[in-house]
C-alpha cells in the first residue's frame, strides 16, 4: 500500500537555527515527490517538485532532496515567517496523477 | 495568470443535508483533483476531473460526486452530510501531463452540524 510517512509531527527552532524535516515513502511506480506549505486555514502552496533518487532543489531558505526511501526539507537559518506546516505528497504511477500526502510537520520559528 | 479560486469560502450545513462546493480552475490547466482534509491530517484525495470525465477516485462513498465543465471548472457534491464530513476542502488544477504540480485553491471550510 502507498504510503508518506512525516516526522517529526512537530518542530520548534530558534530563528537562525537551521534543521531538517523528514519525508518517508513505500510507493509503487514513484512518478514524483512533492514538497507543499501550508499555512493555518489555507490551501497548500507548491514548492518543489522532485523526480528521481539523487536530485536536490533550492529556494531561499530551502533545500529538498530525494533519496529511493525518503526525502528531506533543509531548512536554512530560518526566520519566523517560515512558520507552516510542511506537507509531503508524492504520485504512484496508474493513469490519474492523484496526491498521497503525509501529515505534515508543524514549524514554529522564534525569534 | 489566475490561481485557483473557491466558493464559498465557509459553509454550515445540517446533518442529512447536501452541499456543492465550486472551483475554478488556473488558466491554461485542464485537470482538477478533490481533497478532504480533516484537522491535523493531510489532504485525502476524493477524485480527478480530466477533460470532463472522472479520471480516478479515492476510498469515498458514491455520496461524494462531481462534475466539470467545458471550461474546466469543477463541483464537488456531497449528499446525505455526516458529522465526519466536517472538513477542509480543496480543490487542485494541473495540466493533463508531465510535470504533475497540482496548484491549490483555498480551500472551503465545511461545518456539519
Amino acid at each position: 500500500e502507498d504510503q508518506v510517512t512525516q516526522s517529526p509531527e512537530a518542530l520548534r527552532l530558534q530563528e537562525g537555527e537551521s534543521s531538517s524535516l523528514n519525508c518517508s515513502y513505500t510507493v509503487s511506480g514513484l512518478r514524483g515527490l512533492f514538497w507543499y506549505r501550508q499555512d493555518p486555514g489555507k490551501g497548500p502552496e507548491f514548492l518543489f517538485t522532485l523526480y528521481s533518487a539523487g536530485e536536490e532543489k533550492e529556494k531561499e531558505r530551502l533545500k529538498a532532496t530525494l533519496t529511493k526511501k525518503e526525502s528531506f526539507l533543509h531548512i536554512t537559518a530560518p526566520k519566523p515567517e517560515d512558520s507552516a506546516t510542511y506537507l509531503c505528497a508524492v504520485q504512484p504511477g496508474g493513469a490519474t496523477n492523484k496526491l498521497i500526502f503525509g501529515t505534515g510537520t508543524l514549524l514554529a520559528v522564534q525569534p | 495568470e489566475t490561481g485557483v479560486t473557491q466558493s464559498p469560502t465557509h459553509l454550515i450545513k445540517t446533518r442529512g443535508q447536501q452541499v456543492t462546493l465550486r472551483c475554478s480552475s488556473q488558466s491554461g490547466h485542464n485537470t482538477v483533483s478533490w481533497y478532504q482534509q480533516a484537522l491535523g491530517q493531510g489532504p485525502q484525495f476524493i477524485f480527478q476531473y480530466y477533460r470532463e470525465e472522472e479520471n480516478g477516485r479515492g476510498n469515498f462513498p458514491p455520496r461524494f460526486s462531481g462534475l466539470q465543465f467545458p471550461n474546466y471548472s469543477s463541483e464537488l457534491n456531497v449528499n446525505a452530510l455526516e458529522l465526519d464530513d466536517s472538513a477542509l476542502y480543496l480543490c487542485a488544477s494541473s495540466l493533463g501531463g508531465v510535470p504533475y504540480e497540482q496548484y491549490f485553491g483555498p480551500g472551503t471550510r465545511l461545518t456539519v452540524t
